[in-house]
């Protein structure tokens, strides 16, 4: 089946942690994106790659970072200089372009203790 | 600046009744116009996307929406609800001109009485 993976489903770290949250897709598509979503905000843009070894910054990237090495993952590291880094955080790829549907993974849903 | 606005956090509705959903975009730019819908913990799906032509789009699961370019809005409605369709339905608005990528609203929660 194609789609879209995120691991781990729950996530917890300890505060001043570095943690790299998995992105997976089989769906040959050469965009990638990263959502945070907070309750009663919606969804706000992270980073987002539309080809292998090129990414760009969203609305809200400091205190993340992201890397594409490859056309099937787009790994994201929510790092300590995140100050609220607990979130709900949904990847998602198209095939390319702004009129290209967005396909979702299920979240992975960070907790910062 | 580019920014997308639904008035309501929260909607209930009666099973059966209908259903309209508020979506305002403030947008300098032609706008590719899209609902989603997520369920609790869980991912979003496409519903619906209009980018020109008729100014009516039909979606999945008996979901449709109206480009109205003077209101700058793009409401989604569905005129008898199932339980099942209780969820978060989230306004999505892109354009070329901003690079490939969406800005959200804050989302409405759909809650179904039986």
């Amino acid at each position: 089946d194609g789609g879209i993976t995120q691991s781990p489903k729950y996530l917890f770290r300890k505060e001043g942690q570095n943690v790299t949250l998995s992105c997976e897709q089989n769906l040959n598509h050469d965009a990638m994106y990263w959502y945070r979503q907070d309750p009663g905000q919606g969804l706000r843009l992270i980073y987002y790659s539309q080809i292998v070894n090129d990414f760009q910054k969203g609305d809200i990237a400091e205190g993340y970072s992201v890397s594409r090495e490859k056309k099937e993952s787009f790994p994201l590291t929510v790092t300590s200089a995140q100050k609220n880094p607990t979130a709900f955080y949904l990847c998602a790829s198209s095939i390319s372009g702004i009129t290209d549907t967005q396909y979702f993974g299920p979240g992975t849903r960070l907790t910062v203790l | 600046a580019q920014s997308v606005t639904q008035p309501d956090i929260h909607i209930t509705v009666s099973e059966g009744a209908s259903l309209e959903l508020r979506c305002n975009y403030s947008y300098g730019a032609t706008p590719y116009l899209f609902w989603y819908v997520q369920s609790p913990g869980q991912g979003l799906q496409l519903l619906l996307k209009y980018f020109s032509g008729d100014t009516l789009v039909q979606g999945i699961k008996g979901f449709e929406a109206e480009f109205k370019r003077s209101q700058s809005s793009f409401n989604l409605r569905k005129p008898s609800v199932h339980w099942s369709d209780a969820a978060e339905y989230f306004c999505a608005v892109g354009a070329v001109e901003y690079g490939n990528k969406l800005v959200f609203g804050a989302g409405t929660i759909l809650r179904v009485k039986s």
